[in-house]
Order: structure tokens, then C-alpha cells, then sequence
């Protein structure tokens, strides 16, 4: 069975701050993806970021960054100088590398980021 | 077009009422999906459309009967709800990579109150 667990319920910080949310996956399969995903305030949810688990080199996207240790089964996401707009909640999730359509979602990490 | 669209973006309805959820998208993905969301929950998903073809149930309950007309479009049938089925209902698509699953593109969703 697959599980991933976010740790951090609830972060606040001060705008310009960086944050880091955490990551933890367990699964038994060899070849799998890690996904991130951003819902403000609004509702929607969006995709940020697929990573395989054969590929682990860290990622920068803008201020976001991705670092993914298969040693330690975690996939941290780092916001660098945050702002007011990256208040959301952000979700960690888990699939198999065979498509199923099922990904196993974390419970989330409320950033509030504060002027 | 990265976009799904939803509508109606907020629905009340009453426990006799049917009304219908509509989703549409036009980034040629082949998998659909519709997700129930609770507040402060991680999205549950319901149900997974492959190719036009129904490929996962999650045991949903029958009042809940879903329709892909096309590889664009995805209905969600509502009939005879009960209020704990008020929630935000989200729908998604992405590319089904046999060995490949893409990341999820989520629609804004409904809001439904079931009362």
C-alpha cells in the first residue's frame, strides 16, 4: 500500500521568508511518481511539478524548489522568498508508474504567508 | 488551452432534485477524472475514465452515475443526494501513459450543497 504523509498541518510565515514543506512516501514499488500541487484560496488545484523515481535531481522552477532523496523516501518543496499569493494549501502525492488513474494524496500543508 | 472547465461553479439542490456537473477539456488528454473534496480534506477520488471508458469505481455510491459522452467531456450525475454529499466536486484530466502518468490538470469546481 501506498501512503505519503505531510507532516506539517499548518506553516506561517513573513513574506520574503523562505519555507520548506515536507514530503514523506512509502511505497513498494520500484519505479514511481511524485507529484505537488498548489490550491489557494480559490479552490482549484494545480499542478506543479511530476517527478519520476528514477530522476533525482533537484528541480528550480522561479522561486520553487524540488529536492527528491530516494534515500530517504521524501520529496521536499522549497519556496524561496515567499509572497503573500503562495498561501495555499499545497499536496504531495504518490502514483504508481503504471497508469491506474489512482494517486495517493497527503493531507496537505497550510502556508499562510503573512505581509 | 491548459484549461478544464467546470460548471456550474455552485449548485443547492434538494435531496429530490437531479441536476447534472459538467466538465470539459481540450488538451487532447485521455483520462478523466472526478475527485470529492470535503474542507481542509485532501481530494477522494471517485471515479477514473480511460479512453472514454469507465476504468475505476470507487465505490461510489449509486446516486452518483458518471457519463463520458467524449474524450472532452464528463458528466456527473446527481440523483436523490443526501446532505453529507455537499462538497466541492473537482474534475481533472491528463495524459494515461501506460508507463507515464502525467500530472493531473484540475478544473476550478462545483460547489455543492446538498440541503
Amino acid at each position: 500500500a501506498q501512503k505519503v504523509t505531510q507532516a506539517q498541518t499548518e506553516i506561517s510565515v513573513v513574506e520574503k521568508e523562505d519555507v520548506t514543506l515536507d514530503c514523506v512516501y512509502e511505497t513498494r514499488d520500484t519505479t514511481y511518481y511524485l507529484f505537488w500541487y498548489k490550491q489557494p484560496p480559490s479552490g482549484e488545484l494545480v499542478f506543479l511539478i511530476r517527478r519520476n523515481s528514477f530522476d533525482e535531481q533537484n528541480e528550480i522552477s522561479g522561486r520553487y524548489s524540488w529536492n527528491f532523496q530516494k534515500s530517504t523516501s521524501s520529496f521536499n518543496f522549497t519556496i524561496t522568498a515567499s509572497q503573500v499569493v503562495d498561501s495555499a494549501v499545497y499536496f504531495c502525492a504518490l502514483s504508481e508508474a503504471i497508469f491506474s488513474g489512482k494517486s495517493t494524496f497527503g493531507d496537505g500543508t497550510t502556508l499562510t504567508v503573512k505581509p | 488551452d491548459t484549461e478544464v472547465t467546470q460548471t456550474p461553479k455552485h449548485l443547492v439542490m434538494g435531496m429530490t432534485n437531479k441536476k447534472s456537473l459538467k466538465c470539459e477539456q481540450h488538451m487532447g488528454h485521455r483520462a478523466m477524472y472526478w475527485y470529492k473534496q470535503k474542507a481542509k480534506k485532501p481530494p477522494e477520488l471517485m471515479f477514473v475514465y480511460s479512453y472514454e471508458k469507465l476504468s475505476i469505481n470507487e465505490s461510489v455510491p449509486s446516486r452518483f452515475s458518471p457519463e463520458c459522452p467524449n474524450s472532452s467531456l464528463l458528466n456527473l450525475h446527481l440523483h436523490a443526494l443526501q446532505p453529507e454529499d455537499s462538497a466541492l466536486y473537482l474534475c481533472a484530466s491528463s495524459q494515461e501513459g501506460r508507463l507515464d502518468p502525467g500530472g493531473q490538470y484540475f478544473g476550478p469546481g462545483t460547489r455543492l450543497t446538498v440541503t
